[in-house]
C-alpha cells in the first residue's frame, strides 16, 4: 500500500527555537497533502493543505506566520513551527492523498513536539 | 458543513465479546466514509472505507461497517474482540470531489479488558 513518511518522530526542543518536520510520500506522487494537530486523548484537528507548486491553505485560527508549510515537490512536504512554545507542543500528523486511489488519505506516523 | 459525531468516547469491553462502536455524520452532498484506528503514539491506519457499492465493508482483522444512508451513520462492529484491539478509533468523512480532506469525530477509545 501507499507510504507516508514522518521524519523526525519526536523532538524536544527549547522555547523560541523552530523545528522542521518533513513528510515524505515514498511510492506515489502527492500534490496534495495536509496537516493535522492532535491535542492529548482529542481528535485530529486540521491544520492546512499543502499544494505543491504553491502556497498551503490555512484552516482558520492557524497562523500561518507560526507554522510555515511549504511543498516544494511531489513527494516532500514540511511544517516549521517557528519560535516555539510550550503550548505549541502536540502530536503533528501528515497526509497525503494517492490520486491514484479514490478517496483515501494515507498517514504518516506521527512527530510528537515537546517545548521545554 | 460536515460534522461527524461519535458519540462514545470510551467503550470498554471484555475479551472475545462483540463490540459496536457508533458514527453518525451530517452532510449535504455525497461522502465517503472511513474508519482509522491509532495505537498510542502512532499515526492513523486504515481499518476500512466505504466508497460506492455494497452498504457492509469489512477488514481483514475482522472488523466490519455498515453504511446507512437514512440514517447517516457508519457504526463499527466486531463480533468478537482481542486485547490486541485496545485502540482509539476515529470516523471520518471526506467530499466525493474537490480536495478530498477528512473530517473526523471525536474518536472512542475501545478498551478490551482480559
Amino acid at each position: 500500500g501507499a507510504v507516508v513518511s514522518q521524519h523526525p518522530s519526536w523532538v524536544i526542543c527549547k522555547s523560541g527555537t523552530s523545528v522542521k518536520i518533513e513528510c515524505r510520500s515514498l511510492d506515489f506522487q502527492a500534490t496534495t497533502m495536509f496537516w493535522y494537530r492532535q491535542f492529548p486523548k482529542q481528535s485530529l484537528m486540521l491544520m492546512a493543505t499543502s499544494n505543491e507548486g504553491s502556497k498551503a491553505t490555512y484552516e482558520q485560527g492557524v497562523e500561518k506566520d507560526k507554522f510555515l508549510i511549504n511543498h516544494a515537490s511531489l513527494t516532500l512536504s514540511t511544517l516549521t513551527v517557528t519560535s516555539a512554545h510550550p503550548e505549541d507542543s502536540s502530536f503533528y500528523i501528515c497526509s497525503a492523498r494517492d490520486p491514484g486511489r479514490t478517496g483515501e488519505l494515507f498517514f504518516g506516523e506521527g512527530s510528537r513536539l515537546t517545548v521545554l | 458543513a460536515q460534522s461527524v459525531t461519535q458519540l462514545d468516547s470510551q467503550v470498554p469491553v471484555f475479551e472475545e465479546a462483540p463490540v459496536e462502536l457508533r458514527c453518525n455524520y451530517s452532510s449535504s452532498v455525497s461522502v465517503y466514509l472511513f474508519w482509522y484506528v491509532q495505537y498510542p503514539n502512532q499515526g492513523l491506519q486504515l481499518l476500512l472505507k466505504y466508497l460506492s457499492g455494497s452498504t457492509l465493508v469489512e477488514s481483514i482483522n475482522g472488523f466490519e461497517a455498515e453504511f446507512n444512508k437514512s440514517q447517516t451513520s457508519f457504526h463499527l462492529r466486531k463480533p468478537s474482540v482481542h486485547i490486541s484491539d485496545t485502540a482509539e478509533y476515529f470516523c471520518a468523512v471526506s467530499y466525493q470531489t474537490g480536495a478530498n480532506n477528512l473530517f473526523f469525530g471525536t474518536g472512542t477509545r475501545l478498551t478490551v479488558i482480559p
